[in-house]
C-alpha cells in the first residue's frame, strides 16, 4: 500500500528550540519525497525536495530508506515557522500521497 | 507571472446538485492536477490533466469529471453533490506531462459545502 503517516497533529516548541516534523511512507517503488508548507491565509508551497538534498529556511530532511522515513528538522525554530507542514509521497510520474500535516507552532 | 488562480472560492450547495469548479493554471503550465482536502486530512488526488487529456486519476466515483480546455486551464465538476463532497478543492500546476516529476504550484482553493 502507498500511504504517507505524519504521527503528530500538532507540534509545539519553544523559539530556538530545535524541530523535528515526522514523517513515515510505505511505498514499493523508489521513493520522492516532499515537504509542503501552508502559512497561515497562504497557499500550499513547496517548502523542499529529497532529491535536491537542500536546505530551506534552515529546514533539511534526509531519506531513510532503512526506516522509510523522511523527516523535516530545524536545530533552531523562529516564530514564523510556525505553519502547517505535510509530507508528500510522489507515486508514478502524476499523482501525490499527502499525509494528514503537521500543526508546527513555536512559542515565542 | 500569474500564480494558479481558482474560482469561485465559497461556495454553498444543495444535495444532490452539480458543481463545477475552475481553475486556471500558472503562466506556461500544461498539467493540471486535482485535489480534494476534507478538513483535518491532506490533499487527496482526484486526478490529472495533460495537454487535454486525463492521464491519472485516483480513488473517486466517475461522478467527478474534469476538463482541460487549449489554453491549459481546467474544470472539476462534481454530479449528484453527497453531504462528504463538502471540502476544499485544490488545483495544482506544473510543467510537464507524463515522464516529468515537476514541481507542482497549488493554487488557494475552493471550499465547497454541500448541505
Amino acid at each position: 500500500a502507498q500511504r504517507v503517516t505524519q504521527p503528530e497533529k500538532l507540534l509545539s516548541v519553544f523559539k530556538g528550540a530545535p524541530v523535528e516534523l515526522k514523517c513515515n511512507y510505505s511505498y514499493s517503488g523508489s521513493p520522492e519525497l516532499f515537504w509542503y508548507v501552508q502559512y497561515s491565509r497562504q497557499r500550499l508551497q513547496l517548502l523542499l525536495r529529497h532529491i535536491s538534498r537542500e536546505s530551506i529556511k534552515g529546514f533539511t530532511a534526509d531519506l531513510n530508506k532503512g526506516e522509510t522515513s523522511f523527516h523535516l528538522k530545524k536545530p533552531f525554530a523562529q516564530e514564523e515557522d510556525s505553519a502547517m507542514y505535510y509530507c508528500a509521497l510522489r507515486v508514478g510520474t502524476y499523482k501525490y500521497i499527502f499525509g494528514t500535516g503537521t500543526r508546527l507552532k513555536v512559542l515565542a | 507571472e500569474t500564480g494558479v488562480t481558482q474560482s469561485p472560492t465559497h461556495l454553498i450547495k444543495t444535495r444532490g446538485q452539480q458543481v463545477t469548479l475552475r481553475c486556471s493554471s500558472q503562466s506556461g503550465h500544461n498539467t493540471v492536477s486535482w485535489y480534494q482536502q476534507a478538513l483535518g486530512q491532506g490533499p487527496q488526488f482526484i486526478f490529472q490533466y495533460y495537454r487535454e487529456e486525463e492521464n491519472g486519476r485516483g480513488n473517486f466515483p466517475p461522478r467527478f469529471s474534469g476538463l482541460q480546455f487549449p489554453n491549459y486551464s481546467s474544470e472539476l465538476n462534481v454530479n449528484a453533490l453527497e453531504l462528504d463532497d463538502s471540502a476544499l478543492y485544490l488545483c495544482a500546476s506544473s510543467l510537464g506531462g507524463v515522464t516529468s516529476g515537476n514541481t507542482i504550484y497549488f493554487g488557494e482553493g475552493s471550499w465547497l459545502t454541500v448541505v
